[in-house]
């Protein structure tokens, strides 16, 4: 079974200043990927970034990026200079990949929502 | 930029009724899911869709519950006799693939559908 935490229900950040979201995985599978995403007021969900397990770099996409510890079971995000429009909420998932125990289907955390002050 | 479409955007119904929630995946994708997110909680996978068969599901996708691709575009969720829990918001998701060693087999997500059962 996969289990996804995300340990802080609510984070502040003061706009242009960067901000890290946390998440914490447990899973019995060997390869698997874990994902953000972006959930605005308006309720859609946003793929933001991924990382596969045997990755050695820490995934990044634009302001986005992933501290991957895997040792740890970590795959925190990094939101760099943010800004008003990252106010959302945020979650963290993971799918195991081929051979594993599932077929595609995203585990979630319980989300982070994330304000950002001007 | 090709999306994942979902109506409607919002449903009323009484408890006991049937309804059916519809989606279009994204036109070159194989593999379909059903998720469901409560008010204020995290987001529940229901059941993923492959080859015209589902291919996993939880343990909320009951009795109550079916998938089917009635033609080459429309993927649809079906309640049968809807009860006063089952009020959530119901996102569509499709992926190229459900997992890859050197990709990301990323799920895009419709904008969903609120499902009001009173």
């Amino acid at each position: 079974a996969q289990k996804i935490t995300q340990t802080q229900p609510g984070m502040f950040v003061q706009e242009k200043e960067a901000v890290t979201l946390d998440c914490t995985y447990d899973t019995s599978d060997q390869s698997y990927g874990l994902f953000w995403y972006k959930q605005p007021s308006s309720g859609e969900m946003i793929f933001l970034i991924y990382q596969g397990s045997y990755d050695e770099q820490n995934a990044t996409e634009g302001r986005y990026s992933l501290n991957f510890q895997k040792a740890r079971k970590s795959a925190n995000l990094v939101i760099s200079a943010s800004q008003l429009g990252d106010s959302a909420m945020y979650f963290c998932a993971m799918r195991a990949n081929a051979g594993g125990t599932s077929y595609g289907k995203l585990t979630f955390g319980q989300g982070t929502i994330l304000t950002v002050h001007p | 930029e090709p999306e994942v479409t979902q109506t409607p955007s919002h449903q009323v119904t009484q408890m006991g009724q049937e309804v059916i929630l519809r989606c279009v995946p994204i036109s070159n994708h194989l593999y379909f899911y059903w998720y469901r997110q409560i008010l204020g909680q995290k987001v529940e996978f229901l059941v993923s869709f492959y080859n015209n068969e589902i291919s996993e599901k939880s343990e909320i996708f009951d009795d109550q519950f079916s998938v089917e691709r009635p033609d080459g575009s429309n993927f649809t969720l079906k309640i049968r006799s809807t009860k006063l829990e089952d009020s959530a918001m119901y996102f569509c998701a499709s992926s190229e693939a459900y997992s890859s060693e050197s990709g990301r087999g990323e799920q895009f997500f419709g904008p969903g559908t609120r499902l009001t059962v009173l």
